[in-house]
C-alpha cells in the first residue's frame, strides 16, 4: 500500500522569498514521486518527477525537489517565489505500474504569494 | 504541453439530462483515467482503462459510465444528471514515466 501526506494545506510566502511545500510518503516498493501544479480552472501540469535516478530533481519554473529515502520525504522548493506561482500543488506517489490505481495523490497544498 | 484534450471545459445542464464528457489523447497511451475533483481540491479516481475494450471502476463510486472503443478516446457518460454530480472531472493518460492531464470539465447540474 502507498500513501501521501502533504503536511500543509496552505502556505503563504512573500514574493521573492523561498518556497517550501512538504510531502511525506509511504510505499512498499521503490516509488516514483511527482509534483503537479494546478492553476485555477486548469488541469494538472507536471512540475517534476523522481524515478530512481538523481535524488535532487529539477523541474520547470525554477522548482526542485529532493528525494530523501531515510526521511520518506519529497519536499518541493523554490529559491524565490513569483506571483505566478500561486496555485494548488499536489504530491503524487506511484509504485505499481501494472495497476491502474498506481497513482496516489496528496490532498494538495494551496500556495499563496503575498505582494 | 501534453496532448490530451477535454470538451467541454464548462457545462451547465438541467437535472435528468444525459451528458457525455469527451477526452482524447494523441500520445498513444494505453492507460487512461477519469478523476473527480471535489470542492476541497482532493482528486478521486472514478474510472480507468488499461486499453481498448478495457474499463474498470475506481476508488470512488460513481453513477457515470465510460467506454474505450479507440485508444485515443475515453468518454464519460452520465445517463441522468443530478445536482450531486456537480464537480470538476479530470481526464488523464500515462506512460511509464508520468501521467498527463487534460484541462478538466467543470460540470454544474441545476
Amino acid at each position: 500500500a502507498q500513501s501521501v501526506t502533504q503536511l500543509d494545506s496552505h502556505v503563504s510566502v512573500s514574493e521573492g522569498t523561498p518556497v517550501l511545500l512538504r510531502c511525506n510518503y509511504s510505499s512498499s516498493y521503490s516509488p516514483s514521486l511527482f509534483w503537479y501544479v494546478q492553476h485555477p480552472n486548469k488541469g494538472l501540469q507536471l512540475l517534476l518527477k523522481y524515478t530512481s535516478a538523481a535524488t535532487l530533481v529539477k523541474g520547470i519554473n525554477g522548482f526542485e525537489a529532493e528525494f530523501k529515502k531515510s526521511e520518506t520525504s519529497f519536499h518541493l522548493t523554490k529559491p524565490s517565489a513569483h506571483m505566478s506561482d500561486a496555485a494548488e500543488y499536489f504530491c503524487v506517489v506511484s509504485d505499481n505500474w501494472r495497476g491502474a490505481d498506481g497513482l496516489t495523490f496528496g490532498k494538495g497544498t494551496h500556495l499563496i504569494i503575498q505582494p | 504541453e501534453a496532448d490530451i484534450y477535454q470538451t467541454p471545459r464548462y457545462l451547465v445542464i438541467g437535472t435528468g439530462k444525459k451528458i457525455t464528457l469527451e477526452c482524447s489523447q494523441t500520445m498513444g497511451h494505453d492507460k487512461m483515467y477519469w478523476y473527480q475533483q471535489d470542492p476541497g481540491m482532493e482528486l478521486h479516481l472514478i474510472h480507468y482503462s488499461y486499453g481498448v475494450n478495457s474499463t474498470e471502476k475506481g476508488d470512488l463510486s460513481s453513477e457515470s459510465t465510460v467506454s474505450r472503443i479507440r485508444t485515443e478516446h475515453f468518454p464519460l457518460t452520465l445517463e441522468s444528471a443530478r445536482p450531486s454530480h456537480t464537480s470538476q472531472y479530470l481526464c488523464a493518460s500515462r506512460d511509464r514515466v508520468a501521467a498527463f492531464f487534460g484541462q478538466g470539465t467543470r460540470l454544474t447540474v441545476v
